[in-house]
């Protein structure tokens, strides 16, 4: 499968744990983003990488939340302390050269705080 | 502040009817336009985009219009078929950002 991937697909945690989600993005593809997604809601934007370089961070994106992308292929969304609040579907998406728009979606990690 | 509107929220039709989509975005700036449509439990696909400099992009039964001047862009869905139905979700890309700005979705549900 060439596509985006996410592990895991599923997390149930409780409140105050910490969570860790990976994305794989496509092959080459150097642009990243991370969404988040509730329940009858369209995507939210989080983050932003160009390469290993995190570009744009939403001002959603409390300090509990923390991205990295430490060589410019993987991604991993951390999220401290969590809150039931955090609940919610975390898609990544990766895009490719600058001259396609497009972004692909991966299959989202959904995250359950108790 | 930069948001994108979105309507109907439901929208349902008669197999082979046509269905209609309309976004609204705040940021006159923006220039790409995606939609994507979201199956349950799946992930978000995108079916059609334009970007700012055309004014209507077409592909089989599914076709994009962008009116930068009252700054809203359409999905036109002709012959619809049952597996049309899923949730559908216009976005902008404002020009000053790598972001896209979703829409809160229309639920499409084509009837047999």
């Amino acid at each position: 499968d060439t596509g985006v991937s996410q592990d895991p697909r599923h997390k149930i945690t409780k409140r105050g744990q910490n969570v860790t989600f990976r994305c794989d993005p496509i092959s080459e593809h150097n642009r990243l983003y991370w969404y988040r997604q509730t329940l009858g809601q369209g995507p939210e934007f989080l983050t932003y990488f160009q390469n290993e370089a995190q570009l744009e961070k939403s001002r959603l994106l409390s300090d509990r939340f923390s991205a990295e992308r430490p060589k410019g292929s993987f991604s991993t969304l951390e999220i401290q302390r969590t809150e039931q609040g955090d609940s919610a579907m975390y898609l990544c998406a990766s895009r490719g050269q600058p001259s396609t728009d497009t972004q692909y979606f991966g299959p989202g990690t959904r995250l359950t705080v108790l | 502040g930069e948001n994108v509107e979105q309507h109907p929220s439901t929208l349902s039709v008669q197999e082979g009817d046509s269905a209609v989509i309309k976004c609204t975005y705040s940021d006159s700036a923006s220039n790409y336009f995606p939609w994507y449509k979201q199956e349950l439990g799946k992930r978000p696909q995108l079916i059609i985009d334009i970007r700012s400099n055309v004014g209507e992009k077409k592909d089989q039964r599914i076709a994009v219009t962008l009116n930068k001047t009252a700054k809203h862009f359409s999905l036109h869905i002709t012959e619809t078929q049952p597996e049309d139905s899923a949730v559908y979700f216009c976005a902008a890309r404002p020009d000053s950002s790598y972001k896209l700005i979703f829409g809160s979705g229309t639920r499409l549900l084509v009837r047999p």
